[in-house]
């Protein structure tokens, strides 16, 4: 059984509009985080999480947004969806107190017409 | 900004040869890791090698530090080996925050 789960797997947006993605994990990890992969990228670090607060923020739109609601939920809004925000979303965690191995989940494939 | 770089950017094995994956990067950092991601999309962590030579099962991964550059060595490939192997440097003081290169694309043939 996944780990880390992600919802939904793939998702069709039209540009303007809004999209949350859910990431839970039962690791029983402290840190969470949220990467990008786009086509012909290398993953790219988007954000990091520790005990439900930001640690590090990396993504310069403020039109990402992480959501905590719960210490093992760590869900992504995306608000003014562009067709450049096309991309695989992957929600990872860890333990925290050092570089720890990451764990990731399936991800999310958005694509935004 | 901190780069990494790996090469090559794919290869193409018969099953049972061996593969050797390349990774240069920019600056040091406290953690070097390999993860393996599959046709489907998933990653998983292969290895952590900030410095020196690791053994897990088929792969071993040897970092010099002061060359800034690292390897992982496939022994015996297996068809279930084909997927993309990324290495990814942190540079985090704390956690992961993770700096990947773009991956060697590697696929076994029966």
């Amino acid at each position: 059984d996944p780990k880390i789960i992600q919802k939904p797997k793939y998702l069709v947006a039209v540009t303007g509009s809004e999209k949350i993605l859910i990431c839970e994990q039962y690791l029983g990890h402290n840190a969470m985080y949220w990467y990008r992969q786009s086509a012909k990228k290398p993953l790219e670090f988007m954000f990091s999480y520790s005990y439900q607060k930001l640690m590090d923020n990396q993504t310069a739109s403020s039109r990402f947004q992480p959501q905590s609601s719960k210490k093992n939920h760590l869900d992504l809004q995306i608000t003014a969806l562009k067709p450049d925000d096309s991309a695989t979303y992957f929600c990872a965690s860890s333990q925290t107190g050092g570089q720890n191995t990451l764990y990731f989940g399936a991800g999310t494939r958005l694509s935004v017409l | 900004g901190q780069q990494v770089q790996q090469s090559p950017a794919s290869l193409v094995l018969q099953e049972g040869e061996n593969a050797e994956l390349q990774c240069n990067f920019s600056s040091t950092a406290t953690q070097l890791q390999w993860f393996y991601q599959s046709p489907g999309g998933s990653l998983v962590s292969l290895l952590s090698n900030p410095s020196g030579t690791k053994h897990t099962g088929r792969l071993t991964s040897t970092t010099v530090t002061k060359e800034r550059r690292s390897s992982l060595h496939i022994s015996s490939s297996q068809t279930t080996d084909s997927g993309t192997y990324l290495c990814a440097l942190n540079y985090g003081s704390s956690g992961n925050k993770l700096i990947f290169g773009i991956g060697t694309l590697l696929s076994v043939k029966p």
